[in-house]
């Protein structure tokens, strides 16, 4: 079935440092990928959508600035949480579909958890 | 039993039981909704999915029963294992390719 890595599961930083956390499929060139942020026990909060080869496009309240989203590859999604505060401390996951049907697979990463210090 | 609170409901069960997690969606177009489970600290996983000209659909030792009318889906787990424990959501797709995830339920399994 369809593999996607992210990468790191977990970072500790500093406040006012980058981070930069990595999502691959491994076996499926990803048409569109998603990067979501989770806070303790709630539900899945888009952040944004990207399409390689294009600028991602942003849910209302997230600063693109902020979150930087690169997507070079098929197969490779970035998104690099810039100046982080504490208040970033969350756990970001990613999601990669392969085309873009109702009914195409969506798989999830693994998951990173961000805490800023 | 199933509780409501500031954060994810929750619905306690002894292990060997069956669970119905129930999930209510929004859009009457959506035309395919998917469950599925997260652990504590990883991403979801996909566990069955489900098509709007379907009301039913099994795999191992779970069901997706789906009730347009009332726009109403439901999991159901026979014979729930520690292991189960987990979150679970729902998700619906419809004229976009974008799911949108329910709520969640946590579902704690006592030995």
């Amino acid at each position: 079935g369809a593999v996607v890595s992210q990468h790191p599961s977990w970072v500790i930083c500093k406040s006012g440092t980058s981070v930069k956390i990595e999502c691959r499929s491994l076996d499926f060139q990803a048409t569109t990928m998603f990067w979501y942020r989770q806070f303790p026990k709630q539900s899945l909060m888009l952040m944004a959508t990207s399409n390689e080869g294009s600028k991602a496009t942003y849910e209302q309240g997230v600063e693109k600035d902020k979150f930087l989203i690169n997507h070079a590859s098929l197969t490779l999604s970035t998104l690099t949480v810039t100046s982080a505060h504490p208040e970033d401390s969350s756990f970001y996951i990613c999601s990669a579909q392969e085309g873009a049907g109702a009914g195409d697979g969506y798989t999830f990463g693994s998951g990173t958890r961000l805490t800023v210090v | 039993g199933e509780s409501v609170g500031l954060h994810l409901p929750t619905l306690s069960v002894q292990e060997g039981d069956n669970s119905i997690i129930n999930c209510a969606y929004s859009n009457s177009a959506s035309d395919y909704f998917i469950w599925y489970k997260q652990e504590s600290g990883k991403g979801p996983q996909f566990i069955i999915d489900i098509r709007s000209n379907m009301d039913k659909r099994q795999g191992q030792r779970v069901t997706v029963l789906l009730n347009k009318t009332v726009k109403h889906l439901s999991l159901q787990i026979a014979a729930t294992q520690p292991g189960d424990s987990a979150v679970y959501f729902c998700a619906e797709k419809g004229g976009s390719y974008i799911p949108t995830f329910g709520r969640g339920t946590s579902l704690i399994v006592h030995p």
